[in-house]
């Protein structure tokens, strides 16, 4: 099955920085990419998404890059302020509703 | 309102007392799915559904049950909880096995 991992477990930056949080998988059958973030006792909500047909896609801030050769994909969040402090996941998926989570990033803004 | 609805919020019960956590979504969602949370391993999906009387396991099946026996509701039933159980459980659904998953509020359980 889809394997998913996660880096850093961990970020802190300083308000106005830009953070990235980076995934790997292991089933080159996974299409479809997203990304949740879960502020501190809410439900993870979802930020960005992006398929396997495409290589980069940009909301505002936010942005995620896809390499299906190298399998992985990144999420980066540029000028961040407070309100991004939360703990990110990124998910893999083939389709066949094995969705499969990393083990998350708690990022820290500092004002 | 489209939602996800899970209960109950809170449970702190006994090792091999039977319970159900119930999830209804109200959005004529296809695929349903259990997860559980616990410190630095993310979400561990439990078992998931992609229709009506269609389950499969997850990545952590053991001590769980699940049923679809209507599209809308996704009950998880722990037969025998034992304290390793203890978790944050998220209930989630989609219009299908890959999009945009609408996640419950959760439910923590403690199993003592």
């Amino acid at each position: 099955g889809e394997n998913v991992e996660q880096h850093p477990s961990t970020l802190s930056v300083q308000e106005g920085d830009s953070a990235v949080i980076k995934c790997t998988y292991s089933d080159s059958a996974s299409n479809y990419f997203p990304w949740y973030k879960q502020e501190l006792g809410k439900r993870p909500q979802l930020i960005i998404d992006i398929r396997s047909n495409v290589g980069e896609k940009k909301d505002q801030r936010i942005a995620v890059t896809l390499n299906k050769t190298a399998k992985h994909f990144s999420l980066h969040i540029t000028e961040t302020q407070p309100e991004d402090s939360a703990v990110y996941f990124c998910a893999a998926s083939a389709g066949f509703g094995d969705m499969r989570f990393g083990a998350g990033t708690r990022l820290t803004v500092k004002p | 309102e489209a939602q996800v609805t899970q209960n109950p919020r809170y449970l702190i019960t006994v090792t091999g007392k039977k319970l159900t956590v119930t999830c209804s979504q109200n959005m004529n969602h296809e695929y349903m799915s259990w997860y559980r949370q616990d410190p630095g391993l993310g979400l561990r999906q439990i078992y998931y559904s992609m229709n009506v009387e269609v389950t499969d396991k997850g990545d952590v099946p053991e001590g769980y049950k699940v049923s679809r026996k209507e599209k809308r509701n996704f009950p998880l039933i722990l037969e025998s909880p034992s304290p390793n159980q203890t978790s944050l459980y998220f209930c989630a659904s989609s219009n299908s096995g890959a999009n945009v998953l609408t996640f419950g509020a959760g439910s923590r359980l403690t199993v003592l």
